[in-house]
């Protein structure tokens, strides 16, 4: 199985700061690569896919990098409803699998 | 816009069983594969397992921890996906989320989910 690291599990940042969440295939995995965000008690939604591709309706300060092993999800400017937790997940062969997750808190 | 809408979740006890199903609406379900993903309470996300379109064979695969216990089927007539899960054990308490696939090429992701239905295993 691939597994999916991400890093950091969790950190603090203030309106406005510029994040930025790493995510780490263990293996080779080309583009395939997708970014979830979840708010509390509520489903996940789709941020990016194939690695760099904003989903339709999502605002431009998020945007995604990398392929290979390494992967990125910057937010460029942290807006008040950035706080949530956010997951990476590998499509590159099944079984599908996720990254633990970063948790993005208010400072 | 597409929906999905979960059901049949609950309590059950270790050994028990249960079937969840998912409501769909909004796209054409037939030519859609859909995936069930879980979430332990306080955990991170788990893919279960999905099943292709008919047109594709209607094949499944399955995450180990479920491979054997849970069945994932769909019926297209009714638009509704369903997961069938056998000698359950604790540590497949969690919210069920049924979700569709989409894709670009060989590029897939999962780009619509349903609200959630908590299955608690207790006894």
């Amino acid at each position: 199985d691939i597994q999916m690291t991400q890093s950091p599990s969790s950190l603090s940042a203030s309106l406005g700061d510029r994040v930025t969440i790493t995510c780490r295939a263990s293996q080779s995995i080309s583009s395939y690569l997708n970014w979830y965000q979840q708010n509390p008690g509520k489903a996940p939604k789709l941020l990016i896919y194939a690695a760099s591709s904003l989903q339709s309706g999502v605002p431009s300060r998020f945007s995604g990098s990398g392929s290979g092993t390494d992967f990125t999800l910057t937010i460029s400017s942290l807006q008040p409803e950035d706080f949530a937790t956010y997951f990476c997940q590998q499509s590159y062969r099944t079984p599908l699998t996720f990254g633990g997750g970063t948790k993005v808190e208010i400072k | 816009e597409v929906q999905l809408v979960e059901s049949g979740g609950g309590l059950v006890k270790p050994g028990g069983s249960l079937r969840l199903s998912c409501a769909a609406s909004g796209f054409t379900f037939n030519n859609a594969w859909m995936s069930w993903v879980r979430q332990a309470p306080g955990k991170g996300l788990e893919w279960v397992g999905r099943i292709k379109s008919k047109t594709d064979g209607e094949t499944t695969d399955y995450a180990a921890p479920v491979k054997g216990r849970f069945t994932i089927s769909r019926d297209d007539s009714k638009n509704t996906l369903y997961l069938q899960m056998n000698s359950l054990n604790i540590e497949d308490t969690a919210v069920y989320y049924c979700t569709k696939e989409d894709s670009s090429g060989y590029f897939i992701w999962f780009g619509s989910w349903g609200q959630g239905t908590l299955v608690t295993v207790a006894s």
